[in-house]
């Protein structure tokens, strides 16, 4: 099985650094997904690791420690358009590769 | 191009009707989903089809019925639901189910808004 937690809300201000942390304890890994959602829209592909180490794109960037079951997304010159929820998605090792969501951490960044 | 589209993006349906979810890609993708999510939570997976064969149910009742006619459409036959169904329906697609990185991102469409009455 899978079970993972993420912080249920985050707030920020516009310009600023924000942090959201993953950590996931599965039965099997193999690659783990960001996903941004904004309110009755559809999730958006933003990252996807699946080694040890830090993924960027752009002013979105994804790390990823498998031995500690944790990873985290960074988002740099936050805007009010990042308000969202971000869903951490693991992906396992069984023969279907299937996700598998965190409930999402619903970040609200302010003027 | 990492388009997936939906019809209808509403629907209104009471629990006697017979209505259909459309789901379409032209991405080459192999594998098709089918998320059901509720307001504040995550989508949790329904089904999954591989190169047009049903793969995965994950125990969903039978009065949701889904259908892949061909490599790019993916439908999901509704009949007899109920309120608590009412949800926002998500499809998504990958380019199939291997484990192979890079190879499994699921692209998902904007979703139909159901609300049984």
């Amino acid at each position: 099985g899978q079970n993972i937690d993420q912080p249920t809300e985050m707030t920020a201000t516009e310009g600023a650094i924000v942090q959201i942390n993953c950590t996931y304890q599965t039965s099997g890994f193999n690659g783990l997904f960001w996903y941004q959602q904004h309110a009755g829209e559809a999730p958006t592909f933003l990252s996807y690791n699946v080694l040890d180490g830090l993924e960027e794109k752009g002013r979105f960037s994804s790390f990823l420690s498998r031995s500690k079951g944790y990873s985290y997304l960074l988002l740099k010159e936050l805007q009010m358009k990042d308000s969202a929820s971000y869903l951490c998605a693991v992906r396992d090792l069984a023969g279907y590769s299937t996700l598998t969501f965190g409930k999402g951490t619903m970040l609200l960044v302010s003027p | 191009d990492t388009e997936v589209t939906q019809t209808p993006k509403h629907l209104v349906m009471g629990m006697t009707n017979k209505k259909s979810l459309k789901c379409e890609q032209h991405m080459g993708h192999r594998a098709m989903y089918w998320y059901k999510q509720k307001a504040k939570k995550p989508p949790e997976l329904m089904f999954v089809y591989s190169y047009e064969k049903l793969s995965i149910n994950e125990s969903v009742p039978s009065r949701f019925s889904p259908e892949c006619p061909n490599s790019s459409l993916l439908n999901l036959h509704l009949h007899a639901l109920q309120p608590e169904d009412s949800a926002l329906y998500l499809c998504a697609s990958s380019q199939d189910l291997s484990a192979a990185p890079g190879t499994d991102t699921q692209y998902f469409g904007p979703g139909t808004r159901l609300t049984v009455l």
